[in-house]
């Protein structure tokens, strides 16, 4: 089942902040955090463990709410490197084998 | 260290024609995955392996077969090509467990079924 992200698109001004949300309608092991440039393949930015552990990316932050099965991705001071299409992705706690389920992406475009 | 290679990077079919995308990595993985990306869309997630030997339906397997064919190799048939399946496919690979390491993505390879 895909995660549902939102907001779907975000236009910020460089040194602006922005937040990316997502949501699972079930318990969720992990979610991953994924930056798309246009016409390239993602890059990892960040995994979020069930327990609290966080691995990630020096300059973007994410929290992971495990009851409210929803994660949030932070854009602090953004720079124009910053533009790409975001993607969450989920694992199930209860999921077979490594499954990992992405939401539509967030677009985010960051003028000078 | 090149990572994760597909082949080819570009495709034009006719429908009804079949063809399979090759997938290799070299970073001794054990997890490798085939997904679909539509135009402005999202990654949608076709068959995974979770482990050499295993495959897994994801979301939209339906038009489509793969084979882990060892450890290193992933690769995905499209039996009879319909347009429906234009889109751009990315093959990944993680390991060795998923939730402790990032999914490593191919370039991508371009479909376009007429």
């Amino acid at each position: 089942q895909q995660p549902v992200q939102s907001p779907q698109a975000v236009i910020l001004r460089e040194g602006e902040d922005a937040v990316i949300n997502c949501s699972s309608s079930k318990a969720l092991y992990s979610v991953h955090w994924y930056r798309q440039k246009h016409g390239e393949a993602p890059v990892f930015l960040m995994i979020l463990l069930k327990g609290g552990e966080q691995k990630g990316h020096e300059k973007i932050s994410a929290s992971f709410n495990e009851k409210k099965q929803q994660s949030s991705l932070y854009l602090t001071a953004s720079q124009l490197s910053y533009s790409g299409t975001y993607f969450c992705g989920t694992v199930l706690i209860k999921a077979a084998g490594n499954k990992l389920t992405f939401g539509g992406g967030t677009r985010v475009l960051v003028k000078p | 260290n090149a990572g994760v290679t597909q082949t080819p990077k570009f495709q034009v079919l006719k429908t009804g024609q079949s063809m399979t995308l090759q997938c290799a990595q070299d970073m001794n993985h054990n997890s490798m995955y085939w997904y679909r990306q539509d135009p402005g869309m999202g990654l949608r997630l076709i068959y995974y392996s979770a482990s050499e030997g295993t495959t897994d339906k994801g979301e939209v397997p339906n038009g489509y077969n793969v084979s882990r064919l060892n450890k290193r190799e992933f690769s995905l048939r499209l039996e009879s090509a319909a347009p429906s399946q234009t889109s751009v496919y990315f093959c990944a690979s993680s390991g060795p467990e998923l939730n402790t390491g990032e999914l490593f993505f191919g370039e991508g390879s371009r479909l376009t079924v007429l």
